[in-house]
């Protein structure tokens, strides 16, 4: 299966200002996404990201707020922008490496962030 | 709209049988998971099951579909205090979609 390599692997930052998280696959992948975990929740889907066309969001989340990159078919990034305590959250990006099938789904480490 | 719901806690003893509930309201639901989260990790998949299977088993674990109570369950046999850890259950609908979590059981094992 795929390595994921994901950074920070945590942080403290103060309210309003932007956290970009990078995930780093050692594989080619189709899809990456990008979920976050509140404390005490299950993970919610942010979005899906493609190489070469727009990230796909789910409801409730805005590229503006979560703008998204996929430069190359093995990296991504997600900024969580003008931070509030309520952004506090892992962030765990996926991917489903090929080959794989649906029972590929891989997960990052997660990047615990806290805004203060 | 997708929902999967579980128990929040569990608590066992080492060597005993654990069993970790999950209920899901997608008839459509395809593949089934259970993912295990440590402390400081990410998430481990570690088994899954496809909706025309009622069990599989895999080494100490076992898992259970009742697919007309859209009930699903992992038995975790001689359960150890490394078996520690936050469980998902998550499905999904078809190959390649996204998943859907439930909010996790947290499973202790005390010695």
């Amino acid at each position: 299966s795929a390595v994921i390599s994901q950074k920070p692997s945590r942080d403290i930052c103060q309210r309003g200002t932007s956290l970009t998280i990078q995930c780093q696959v050692d594989s080619q992948v189709t899809m990456m996404f990008w979920y976050r975990q509140q404390p005490g929740q299950s993970l919610t889907l942010i979005a899906t990201a493609n190489q070469g066309s727009e990230a796909t969001y789910e409801s409730g989340f805005v590229i503006d707020k979560f703008p998204i990159s996929r430069p190359n078919l093995t990296f991504s990034t997600l900024t969580v922008s003008n931070m509030s305590p309520e952004d506090s959250s892992i962030y765990l990006c996926s991917v489903v490496p090929p080959g794989q099938g649906i029972y590929g789904y891989t997960f990052g480490s997660g990047t615990r962030l806290t805004v203060v | 709209g997708e929902d999967v719901e579980q128990s929040l806690f569990l608590s066992v003893r080492e060597g005993d049988s654990s069993v970790i509930n999950c209920t899901y309201t997608d008839s459509s639901s395809t593949y089934l998971y259970w993912y295990k989260q440590e402390p400081g990790a990410g998430l481990q998949l570690l088994t899954y099951i496809f909706s025309n299977m009622d069990m599989k088993q895999d080494q100490r674990l076992t898992v259970l579909l009742n697919k007309k109570d859209k009930h699903l369950s992992l038995r975790i046999a001689d359960t150890q205090t490394g078996d520690s850890a936050i469980y998902f259950c998550a499905e999904t609908v078809s190959g390649y979609s996204t998943l859907t979590f439930g909010k996790g059981t947290m499973l202790l094992v005390s010695p």
